[in-house]
């Protein structure tokens, strides 16, 4: 079945700077990739996602990049604020969804 | 839309006490899922159900589980009984499709604690 990995598990930025955030999947089946923020007290909310057709995708200060050869895609804040302090997953699918196992992002004021 | 709806918010009980939880599925989606999230295993998938039907329970860690669909429009998760590794916040998703490449939707989970 499909392990993904992610890192790092933290992440402590200055308000205004960029976020990365690195997954690697195993199955190369998968096509479809999703990113989710969970803030406190919340479930996870869909952010950004990508499928296997596409190298790229941009919404505004959120990109997400995919690497089919290597097997693994990122996540990319530009410009950060507070409000994006919160816990981002990756996921990675074919057939079935598994979760990375999270990143907690701080953005200190 | 309402997105995901799920209850009670917050569940404390004994440990042996029967405990249910619900959930409500956006309009349409025709998938549903349960997972349990905790700090020392992340987010587990436990069940999902496509067109009402169980199609995969093998997350479901024990015969203590069961889950149920009996319409579109609403899931219930049972434990009985309870124990106090069950403790963790339960989420339910959904889906507009055959449970694969397309965004899942959320609720905002049942926190339980079992003491």
């Amino acid at each position: 079945g499909e392990n993904v990995e992610q890192h790092p598990s933290t992440l402590s930025v200055q308000e205004g700077d960029s976020a990365v955030i690195k997954c690697t999947y195993s199955d190369s089946a998968s096509n479809y990739f999703p990113w989710y923020k969970q803030e406190l007290g919340k479930g996870p909310q869909l952010i950004i996602d990508i499928r296997s057709n596409v190298g790229e995708k941009k919404d505004q200060r959120i990109a997400v990049t995919l690497n089919k050869t290597a097997k693994h895609f990122s996540l990319h804040i530009t410009e950060t604020q507070p409000e994006d302090s919160a816990v981002y997953f990756c996921a990675a699918i074919n057939n079935d969804m598994r979760f990375g196992a999270g990143t907690r992002l701080t953005v200190k004021p | 839309d309402a997105g995901v709806i799920q209850s009670p918010r917050h569940e404390v009980t004994e440990m042996g006490q029967e405990v249910t939880l619900r959930c409500k599925p956006i309009s349409g989606h025709n998938s549903l899922f349960w997972y349990r999230q905790t700090m020392m295993r992340g987010l587990e998938l436990l069940i999902y159900f496509n067109n009402n039907v169980p199609i995969d329970d093998s997350g479901m860690p024990e015969d203590r589980f069961s889950a149920k669909m009996p319409n579109a429009s609403f899931s219930t998760l049972k434990i009985q009984p309870s124990e106090p590794r069950d403790s963790a916040v339960y989420f339910c998703a959904s889906e507009q499709g055959d449970g694969s490449n397309q965004p899942q939707h959320f609720g905002d989970g049942t926190r339980l604690s079992i003491l």
